[in-house]
């Protein structure tokens, strides 16, 4: 299955400021995923927006969609040091297949 | 929450040896769990779907008599990776779904080293 592309693939920040990364994806949806993954560890699920919502919070977490350019973006307000981890976008597909995005490697330095 | 444990977390084995890899739901009943495959600071490709009682669905490319999955009960699948290979040395990493309202909970993958 086509993967979804995530831009960018590395982001650096420092501790506070605000990180922005965008998903990409090919086909109708009918919700999109967001998971962060620690280095060496499992996926964990941060959000799920569904294909008629264009917005979405969660704490510190911002989801945007935009079916109409098939995008995606998640944004981490005020991040920390332990926001350090991979994120990556998900849409489920036939059998219910999660098809991912390439990844954004984000670092938060203090 | 929806809870995935997944065993052993890391494994070294020697090539031609086989390995079997244990996915269990602790909390809900899965019907149909996903194996993927991580290569280093690269994205999880999946491998094949885990359909409790039948056989599995494998993706384009997955040598299914390599990587046996067995789906036996409604809270264990596993991935049994046989004759190993270096090349087959990964992250694998399984999932489930605890309802259709719900993201996908996963398992804390296993690293595979073949030597």
């Amino acid at each position: 299955s086509q993967q979804g592309e995530e831009d960018p693939q590395a982001l650096s920040i420092q501790e506070g400021e605000n990180a922005t990364m965008n998903c990409s994806y090919k086909t109708s949806i009918n919700n999109l995923q967001w998971y962060r993954q620690n280095s060496g560890r499992g996926l964990v699920h941060l959000i799920l927006i569904r294909s008629n919502e264009r917005e979405k919070h969660s704490g510190r977490l911002r989801v945007t969609l935009d079916t109409s350019k098939k995008s995606s973006s998640l944004l981490i307000t005020a991040s920390r040091a332990a926001d350090t981890a991979s994120y990556f976008c998900a849409t489920p597909g036939g059998g219910n297949k999660l098809t991912f995005g390439t990844g954004t490697q984000l670092k938060v330095e203090l | 929450g929806a809870v995935v444990s997944q065993h052993p977390s890391w494994v070294i084995c020697k090539s031609g040896t086989s390995v079997k890899i244990e996915c269990r739901s602790l909390d809900f009943q899965a019907t149909t769990m996903f194996w993927y495959r991580q290569f280093p600071k690269q994205s999880l490709m999946l491998m094949a779907t885990s359909n409790e009682g039948s056989k599995a669905t494998y993706e384009q490319g997955v040598e299914k008599d390599k990587f046996l999955i067995n789906h036996a009960s409604l809270t264990l699948s596993t991935l049994t990776v046989t004759s190993a290979h270096p090349e087959d040395s990964s992250f694998y990493i399984c999932s489930a779904r605890a309802g259709t309202d719900y993201g996908y909970t996963f398992g804390s993958g296993t690293r595979l080293t073949v030597v």
